[in-house]
């Protein structure tokens, strides 16, 4: 069975620090893994889509890197503002989407402090 | 067993029709989704039902409206279809709200010519 652990559970940063939140996960057999975002009351904005067969995805300030060997991925942040703050969420996929399973991480809730 | 049932699997229509897609799941699960796959893939998340009333709407056209007839199903109805609709589209159920497994249906991929 697939699980999705994300560390920290919380993190409190000064407006422009770089940070790292850690996701892993027990079965290396992914397809994919994404990073969400969710805001208070709100649903789930897609940050980054990793492939199994990729290393990592940049959008923006924002990288995430998959190590599918060791189970891990992060989320990479640069130079966070206030509007960052919200909870970030890891999902894992098993199989292709028809195989119908993803496995979501608990999330890290980040707060930016102007 | 098929857990997360979709109907139909493909929908070729023409701008400005109206259709539906269906869903069902029989895990006995509170919570369902409607999510939209972009080209690049990535899974939007669109509506989201627990025992049957809306707990989240995004910022999605109001062209689309789901219902949810009972707690094993969750339809979408969309309304004078545009191009920029064509995009696979994926049910998904969970146990609860909150819980961190869901469980996707097979996906309909929509194509408005």
């Amino acid at each position: 069975k697939q699980e999705v652990t994300q560390i920290p559970a919380a993190l409190s940063v000064p407006e422009g620090e770089n940070l790292v939140l850690n996701c892993s996960f027990t079965d290396s057999a992914i397809y994919n893994l994404q990073w969400f975002r969710q805001d208070p009351g709100k649903g789930l904005t897609s940050l980054l889509l990793i492939q199994s067969s990729q290393r990592e995805q940049t959008s923006g300030r924002l990288n995430a890197s998959l190590d599918k060997s060791s189970g891990r991925s992060t989320l990479y942040i640069a130079a966070s503002q206030p509007g960052d703050s919200a909870t970030y969420l890891c999902a894992v996929r098993r199989g292709a989407l028809s195989a119908g399973k993803s496995t979501f991480g608990d999330g890290t809730t980040l707060t930016v402090k102007p | 067993d098929t857990a997360v049932s979709q109907t139909p699997k493909y929908l070729v229509t023409q701008m400005g029709n109206d259709k539906s897609i269906k869903c069902e799941q029989n895990l006995g699960h509170d919570t369902m989704y409607w999510y939209k796959q972009d080209s690049k893939k990535f899974l939007k998340i669109m509506f989201s039902y627990n025992n049957k009333e809306l707990i989240i709407n995004e910022t999605v056209p109001n062209r689309f409206s789901p219902k949810s007839p009972d707690k094993a199903h969750l339809n979408l109805h969309i309304n004078s279809l545009e191009l920029g609709d064509s995009a696979v589209y994926f049910c998904a159920s969970s146990p609860r709200m909150g819980a961190n497994e869901q469980y996707f249906g097979p996906g309909t991929r929509l194509t408005v010519t």
